[in-house]
């Protein structure tokens, strides 16, 4: 299974832009790179994905690295409701299923 | 479209006890995924379904667990002869048809149910 790595925990200040970093040093070329986030007692969110290109959306924009071996999130302005655990996945097609197989995660803090 | 829904959102029950749970996927979506999700731990996949047809299955699916979508709507996942190590939120997603998750679309998911096994 193609895996990534994220930080544990990261904090960032309200109004602030934080950069949220993966590693995925396996990832196949036809592998592509989700981010979801889970808010307390909730199910996780769609954030954003991509597979070659940088990707911005209303919620979020997606670096991806030239080898495709790295990735970051990035949340322009942060404000207290976007502190959760931001899941950084890589899509995969195993044994026919296709299905996002979530890793630990990095907490997010927002300090006011 | 009210997103996908799971029923019900709790359920505490005695070790050795039969649950059921039901989860309503968004309407026209031919995918549907059940994963678990422990303390502290991110969502593990379960099984999936494309419409009726239940394609894959986790090892974490033991002969006690059970997943069904009958009529490639609504989806149930029942757990015979519970053990505390079943306790966990349960969660279910789906995505829409001609695409999947490989192909780069967005999942979405309940709210789940969470199961205490006393």
């Amino acid at each position: 299974d193609a895996k990534t790595t994220q930080p544990n925990s990261m904090e960032s200040n309200e109004e602030e832009p934080v950069h949220l970093p993966c590693n995925h040093s396996t990832i196949s070329g036809t592998d592509y790179i989700h981010w979801y986030r889970q808010l307390p007692s909730q199910g996780p969110e769609y954030v954003i994905h991509g597979l070659t290109s940088n990707v911005n959306n209303r919620m979020a924009s997606l670096a991806i690295a030239e080898d495709r071996k790295s990735s970051t999130l990035i949340l322009h302005r942060a404000t207290l409701r976007d502190a959760a655990v931001y899941y950084c996945i890589l899509s995969a097609l195993i044994q026919g299923a296709q299905k996002l197989v979530f890793g630990q995660g990095t907490r997010l803090t927002i300090n006011p | 479209d009210t997103g996908v829904s799971q029923d019900p959102r709790h359920k505490i029950t005695k070790r050795g006890q039969n649950v059921t749970f039901r989860c309503d996927p968004i309407s026209e979506h031919n995918r549907l995924y059940w994963y678990r999700q422990t303390l502290g731990q991110g969502p593990e996949f379960l099984t999936y379904f494309q419409n009726e047809a239940q394609l894959e299955k986790s090892r974490l699916l033991s002969d006690r667990f059970s997943a069904e979508r009958p009529k490639g709507s609504f989806s149930t996942l029942e757990i015979q002869r519970t053990e505390q190590g079943d306790s966990a939120m349960y969660l279910c997603a789906s995505s829409p048809w001609g695409s999947g998750i490989s192909y780069g679309t967005e999942a979405f998911f309940g709210q789940g149910t969470r199961l205490t096994v006393v």
